[in-house]
């Protein structure tokens, strides 16, 4: 079956630069969601998207932006990237059920130096 | 307010004996209960959940959970432990109010099986 997929898997960057993560959803999914998960850590929720408009918004700094496109992918824009930014980022999709679980796709490593 | 606690970082278990691990949950109205597992570098896997029902829940690689309300407790179990269940296990709540991305991850528990 067919699952989230995140691109790319692995990332470096630099202080100060930006970057950008994919996820494609898996298909007839309307919603996208935006996890951070530092080391040992529980997944944090950034942002998520239904029918490509933001449905809801969590604990994503102002240096990030996000959104999702007419073919329900979405991307993860971040700026001025910090140290503290080194993080699994998530992508989930769901059905738009209120009971739905989320699908997670297996992450990007962004790594920040 | 919603909140959910795993109380055991770490749960070390033989192979072939029964395994469980602990999760106790609040919140203000009906509970939405989700475990979900993680290996090394990848996501979290959706492995069962309770929504109403029948408290024993079935899913997928022979685990179960049973949901307790007045312990409001989802503990997770599976009769007989594999190595290959060695991973990370998040257990995850919300209210039926909520909407999915008000959902709240415990902050997981190591299961380690042993030969």
């Amino acid at each position: 079956a067919a699952g989230v997929i995140q691109s790319p898997r692995h990332l470096i960057k630099e202080k100060r630069e930006t970057a950008t993560l994919k996820c494609y959803p898996i298909p007839r999914h309307d919603t996208v969601y935006w996890y951070q998960q530092g080391p040992g850590q529980d997944p944090q929720f950034l942002i998520s998207f239904y029918e490509k408009m933001q449905s809801d918004k969590g604990s994503i700094p102002d240096r990030f932006s996000a959104q999702q496109f007419s073919d329900y992918h979405s991307e993860l824009n971040m700026s001025s990237l910090e140290l503290g930014d080194s993080a699994l980022y998530f992508c989930a999709s769901s059905l738009g059920t209120s009971n739905s679980p989320l699908h997670f796709g297996n992450g990007t490593r962004l790594t920040v130096t | 307010a919603q909140s959910v606690a795993q109380p055991e970082d770490q749960v070390n278990v033989a192979e072939g004996n029964p395994l469980t691990v602990k999760c106790t949950y609040s919140v203000s109205g009906n509970p939405y209960l989700f475990w979900y597992v993680q290996y090394p570098n990848r996501g979290l896997q959706f492995l069962l959940k309770y929504i109403t029902g029948d408290n024993l829940v079935k899913g997928s690689y022979g685990f179960e959970a049973e949901f307790n309300k007045s312990q409001t407790s989802f503990h997770l179990k599976k009769p007989s432990a594999l190595v290959s269940d060695s991973a990370l296990y998040f257990c995850a709540v919300r209210d039926e109010y909520s909407s999915a991305s008000k959902i709240i991850f415990g902050s997981g528990t190591r299961l380690s099986i042993r030969p």
